[in-house]
């Protein structure tokens, strides 16, 4: 198995209030995506990275931002969490090789709940 | 710009019964075609994938895949389901210059005894 890390895998918070949620890899691969689970929509990309400090918006990128700072650390930020934003957050990792064939290897997901 | 419609949202299938789940989808260039399993409460993991090459795919569990590019489709079979395969599925695409994946909006398939 791939040596991804998601933490918290569950939370649980107000509107308004800031959440980050980490994802952490072993692997040393160059790509890092976020994407956000929701019945009927399927998988939606919310942002990626192409390496260190290289990041860019997928579809859904309104109201989250993200940082890497370093190779095995991707961070997903909600500045000011809203209801709409309840979802599970997969991050997934793809080495250079395969990032153009589509393989990507997924974390077991962090579950965000807004009141 | 590339899109994914899986046309079932759930099938509900006996075990050793066949089941097949439908993809089509919408792309101005070349693409590559995955389908993606998540086992309850895991993340997804890859089934199979065409890049190039035969038409006709298959995973090591049973699973096989036909691109068929007139009609745009990327269906998944398997002839005979076990009660291990309740799983969601998704289909996704992307092509050679990209390396963001688009998904479907998933099938859940439940083999019942």
């Amino acid at each position: 198995d791939a040596g991804i890390t998601q933490s918290p895998r569950h939370k649980v918070t107000e509107t308004g209030t800031p959440v980050t949620l980490r994802c952490h890899q072993t692997e040393n691969h160059r790509y890092m995506y976020w994407y956000r689970q929701d019945p009927g929509h399927g998988l939606r990309l919310i942002h990626y990275s192409y390496g260190v400090k290289d990041t860019d918006k997928g579809e859904v990128s309104d109201g989250y931002s993200v940082s890497r700072s370093k190779t095995e650390d991707f961070l997903l930020t909600l500045e000011s969490a809203t209801s709409s934003q309840t979802s599970v957050y997969f991050c997934a990792i793809s080495n250079a090789g395969t990032a153009s064939t589509g393989e990507l290897f997924f974390g077991e997901g962090s579950r965000l709940t807004v009141l | 710009a590339q899109s994914v419609t899986q046309l079932d949202s759930q099938v509900p299938v006996f075990e050793e019964a066949p089941v097949e789940l439908r993809c089509n989808y919408s792309s101005s260039v070349s693409v590559y075609l995955f389908w993606y399993v998540q086992y309850p409460n895991q993340g997804l993991q890859l089934l199979l994938k065409y890049l190039s090459g035969s038409t006709l795919v298959e995973s090591i569990n049973g699973f096989e895949a036909e691109f068929n590019k007139s009609q745009t489709s990327f269906h998944l079979r398997k002839p005979s389901v076990h009660i291990s395969d309740t799983a969601e599925y998704f289909c996704a695409v992307t092509h050679s210059n990209d390396y963001k994946l688009s998904f479907g909006a998933g099938t859940t398939v439940t083999v019942r005894a």
